[in-house]
């Protein structure tokens, strides 16, 4: 079965730097959701996209943005790349909760690993 | 604000010895519990969810409201079973969002 797709796997940039990952949901999922999983720490959610619509922000700074296309992939723009931002970038993806069936399960991707040097 | 803990960092047992991963939430309205597993370089796998009331690869999972807990047990561990295990709740308010406890690293020795 097909699966969510990121790109690239790994990224490596300099501080202040720019870098655009990309997320392809599994087939007729609507719901993208990002999360972000620094080394030794649990996956912190970013912020989600319901049909080409912000959802919910959570932890995501200012310096990063994100859209949902047409065709429902999903890319994170990060600008001013800080040391900090090192970390593994999960995309998931799901059926959107008002079909009314619940809260659907997310599927994750392997995820990007950005390192900043 | 919805809040999941994982009192465990780091859980070994021998094959074939029971195992019970720790899931305590706290949530205003009426969650919904997740198991994820993270196999070694692998992406997150969703393992169990609590209205599902189904085993996987032998894990069992019951939601506890009275206790605010959802503890994910297996009778016979297996070798295979050494992964990284997250406990998350479903934020229905919030679109879907999932909040994951710090984690338990699972390791089964021979």
């Amino acid at each position: 079965a097909a699966g969510v797709i990121q790109s690239p796997r790994h990224l490596i940039k300099e501080k202040r730097e720019t870098a655009t990952l990309k997320c392809y949901p599994i087939p007729r999922h609507d719901t993208v959701y990002w999360y972000q999983q620094g080394p030794g720490q649990d996956p912190q959610f970013l912020i989600s996209f319901y049909e080409k619509m912000q959802s919910d922000k959570g932890s995501i700074p200012d310096r990063f943005s994100a859209q949902q296309f047409s065709d429902y992939h999903s890319e994170l723009n990060m600008s001013s790349l800080e040391l900090g931002d090192s970390a593994l970038y999960f995309c998931a993806s799901s059926l959107g909760v008002r079909r009314g069936v619940g809260n659907q399960p997310q599927h994750f991707g392997d995820g990007t690993r950005l390192s900043i040097l | 604000a919805q809040r999941v803990t994982q009192p465990e960092k780091l859980l070994s047992v021998f094959k074939g010895a029971p195992v019970e991963l720790k899931c305590n939430y706290s949530y205003s309205g009426s969650p919904e519990l997740f198991w994820y597993v993270q196999y070694s370089r692998q992406r997150l796998q969703l393992l169990l969810r609590h209205i599902s009331r189904e085993s996987i690869k032998g894990f069992t999972a019951d939601l506890n409201k009275g206790e605010t807990s959802f503890h994910l047990k297996k009778p016979f561990a297996q070798e295979e079973d050494s992964a990284m295990y997250y406990c998350a709740l479903s934020d229905k308010a919030a679109g879907n969002k999932l909040t994951f406890g710090g984690g338990t690293r699972v390791l089964v020795k021979p």
